[in-house]
């Protein structure tokens, strides 16, 4: 069971601009950092985010990130056909003491 | 920087598996490392963790696992450890080795430590079935 929650989907054109929410509590993306991962169809998952915005070497600057309070979200601008993927957000949870994942969100590019 | 895991199979309901991982350039006993699986069309769920000899090696494990599963790790042979007892159909899944690093960074001139996943294995499936 999912403690982060995304939207199951989200989709836009060639060029346009995502946005892909990821809402928590106080015990995870309220205290400690969020990461976020791409996985491409068939493919293991990759780190796109870390640290709430950084980009690791190789991700594209379309790319970007934000923490505020127990909510993050991740924009893809100027969406490609190569960014359809599966995205996810985590965070380490002081309660549970374990990570916690998203549930997912579906990025299709129409 | 690599990751291998190995192990994975077909095994019936209640019976055991070990999986293994691998890795490779980097250094390994600097690095927690964690175990994350995913279920056919499901999810990324974290399995558990194993800190570093700093640390003494404690792990932690999700409560979907506690007491069934066990994570260890050998520094000399750069590879990490999931053995899995008393397998149900629910532990159906691709499982990943994946690396976590430590970084720091500031915030209002505050300087704070933060750990984060990442680098991932290709992962390897375990199935439980009768």
């Amino acid at each position: 069971q999912s403690v982060l929650t995304q939207p199951p989907s989200a989709s836009g054109t060639p060029g346009q601009r995502v946005t892909i929410s990821c809402s928590g509590g106080s015990s995870n993306i309220g205290t400690n950092t969020v990461s976020w991962h791409q996985q491409l169809p068939g493919a293991a998952p990759k780190l796109l985010i870390y640290n709430n915005n950084q980009r690791p070497s190789g991700v594209p600057a379309r790319f970007s990130a934000s923490k505020s309070g127990t909510s993050a979200s991740l924009a893809i601008s100027g969406l490609q056909s190569e960014d359809e993927a599966d995205y996810y957000c985590a965070a380490w949870d002081d309660s549970l003491i374990a990570y916690v994942f998203g549930t997912g969100t579906k990025v299709t590019v129409l | 920087v690599q990751l291998l895991e190995s192990g994975g199979g077909l095994v019936q309901p209640g019976g055991s598996l070990r999986l293994s991982c691998a890795a490779s350039g980097f250094t390994f006993s600097d690095h927690y490392m964690n175990w994350v699986r995913q279920a056919p069309g499901r999810g990324l769920e974290w399995v558990g963790r194993s800190r570093d000899r700093v640390s003494s090696f404690t792990t932690s494990y999700a409560a979907s696992v506690t007491g069934r599963f066990t994570i260890s790790r050998d520094d000399s042979q750069t590879s990490l450890y999931l053995q899995m007892n008393s397998l149900n159909t629910e532990d159906t899944a691709v499982y990943y080795c994946v690396r976590e690093s430590k970084d720091y960074g500031t915030s209002s001139g505050y300087r704070y430590s933060y750990y984060y996943m990442d680098v991932w294995g290709k992962g390897t499936t375990v199935t439980v079935s009768s």
